[in-house]
């Protein structure tokens, strides 16, 4: 079946730091890929997407880009902020259509940035 | 942007007694409306999705009879834990969908379940 896999947290940082999550998934057909933030006490919030392979999405100074060839969708930053302290889910989805909102998760990786 | 309102953020709860969990799109009319559960560590699995006006569609290996889902509005969606037990405990979430297409999905803030 379909699913995503993200790198194990927690992830610790230091502010300005450079971070990558990674991210791959399997697909039996050809996926929209997102990431998606959870700040504490809030719901998840979309924060980049990419539909079709090679495709870049961009929000906030991340961004992932979407290759088909070694189906991943790693998030990266070149400067963290202790404001970007989170959740972070990878997800796909197979069917944008009725189905939408049927989204296969990643298990979270939790991001800590120190000052 | 728009908001949905999830309620209780947490409860604590005796084996036996049921949980109702309300879901509400606060300024949109969600068609669809998706419950997630998030165990420790992994990932975030549908359990089900209802549109308004008709029965749930529940996930393979979810127990609707457990798990009752109400959505008797375009703004309210309801997830009743019945029976609870502690195997129970979990993290739900829910999602908003406003409109039929386009990537309009909104989430909830989630509800911590603890059943003692």
């Amino acid at each position: 079946g379909d699913s995503v896999t993200q790198m194990e947290g927690p992830v610790t940082l230091s502010e300005e730091a450079f971070l990558t999550i990674n991210c791959t998934y399997t697909a039996t057909g050809y996926p929209s890929l997102f990431w998606y933030v959870q700040y504490p006490g809030e719901g998840l919030q979309l924060l980049l997407k990419a539909t079709k392979a090679d495709d870049k999405g961009s929000n906030k100074g991340f961004e992932a880009t979407y290759r088909k060839e070694t189906t991943s969708f790693h998030l990266e930053k070149g400067s963290v902020q202790v404001s970007d302290s989170a959740v972070y889910f990878c997800a796909l989805l197979l069917d944008g259509g009725t189905s939408y909102g049927k989204l296969t998760f990643g298990q979270g990786t939790i991001l800590t940035v120190h000052p | 942007g728009a908001v949905v309102s999830q309620h209780p953020s947490w409860v604590i709860c005796k084996s036996g007694t049921s949980v109702k969990i309300e879901c509400r799109s606060l300024d949109f009319q969600a068609t669809t409306m998706f419950w997630y559960r998030q165990f420790p560590k992994q990932s975030l699995m549908l359990m089900a999705t209802s549109n308004e006006g008709s029965k749930a569609t529940y996930e393979q290996g979810v127990e609707k009879d457990k798990f009752l889902i109400n959505h008797a509005s375009l703004t309210l969606s309801t997830l009743t834990v019945t029976s609870a037990h502690p195997e129970d405990s979990s993290f739900y979430i829910c999602s908003a969908r406003a409109g039929l297409v386009g990537e309009k999905l909104f989430f909830g803030s989630g509800t911590q379940l603890s059943v003692l």
